[in-house]
């Protein structure tokens, strides 16, 4: 079975803290992706990373960046966080095939509460 | 831009009806689209994909089916259980999008009654 996993259920810090949300996935996936879901806003895509070192901005980068320095691990990262970054995260990661995308797997999420 | 939308927001049945979830969405441009369920406070988990290619996919007693022309997918859920009630999403992989990101509808909140 495919495996997302990221390293916190729950979360809280404090306003202006440099916060790191992990996320290891152990299918040697090639896409990784990070989601933020927010009642009435659905899920939106952060940043997403379609091979090692290599990003891509999503719908919603600001405030955020990543970084990808092994296949399997793909890290989000909250420069100085803040209450509107109080929210859902979610990982997910998936196998490219040529132009054919494959199933995304999910991990647990992580609940980051930004007091 | 890609928009999926999922209608009714919410759903109420008693248990061992058939029921069916809609998803349409307004680009028929896409790789492939997927359905996922969430429980409360959990991530998602993965249903049926469907390649753009396919018309339709079953998993027990769950059938997808897709339409590109007509911008629609259904969800089928057979003889449904308490254990079914979550959120169910439905995510479109689109051409416009980078590297086959998915757009997610906001889903729609099934409760199956005892």
């Amino acid at each position: 079975d495919v495996k997302v996993t990221q390293s916190s259920r729950y979360l809280v810090k404090r306003t202006g803290e440099k916060v790191f949300l992990e996320c290891v996935q152990d299918m040697d996936h090639e896409n990784m992706f990070w989601y933020r879901q927010d009642p009435g806003l659905g899920l939106r895509l952060i940043y997403f990373s379609y091979d090692v070192k290599m990003k891509e901005k999503g719908d919603i980068p600001e405030g955020y960046s990543v970084s990808r320095e092994k296949k399997e691990r793909f890290s989000l990262i909250l420069e100085s966080a803040s209450t509107n970054q109080t929210s859902m995260y979610l990982c997910a990661s998936r196998r490219q095939e040529g132009l054919r995308n494959t199933e995304a797997f999910f991990g647990q999420g992580t609940r980051l509460t930004v007091v | 831009k890609q928009e999926v939308t999922q209608i009714p927001a919410a759903l109420s049945v008693p248990e061992g009806e058939n029921l069916v979830l809609n998803c349409s969405f307004t680009d028929s441009a896409i790789y492939n689209l997927q359905w996922f369920r969430q429980d409360p406070g959990k991530g998602l988990t993965s249903l049926l994909l469907i390649q753009s290619s396919q018309r339709e996919q079953t998993s027990g007693r769950l059938n997808a089916s897709l339409d590109k022309s007509s911008g629609r997918s259904t969800l089928y859920i057979a003889a449904s259980q308490p254990g079914d009630s979550a959120t169910y999403l439905c995510a479109v992989g689109d051409y416009g999008g980078s590297q086959g990101n998915l757009i997610f509808g906001k889903g729609t909140k099934l409760s199956v009654k005892p």
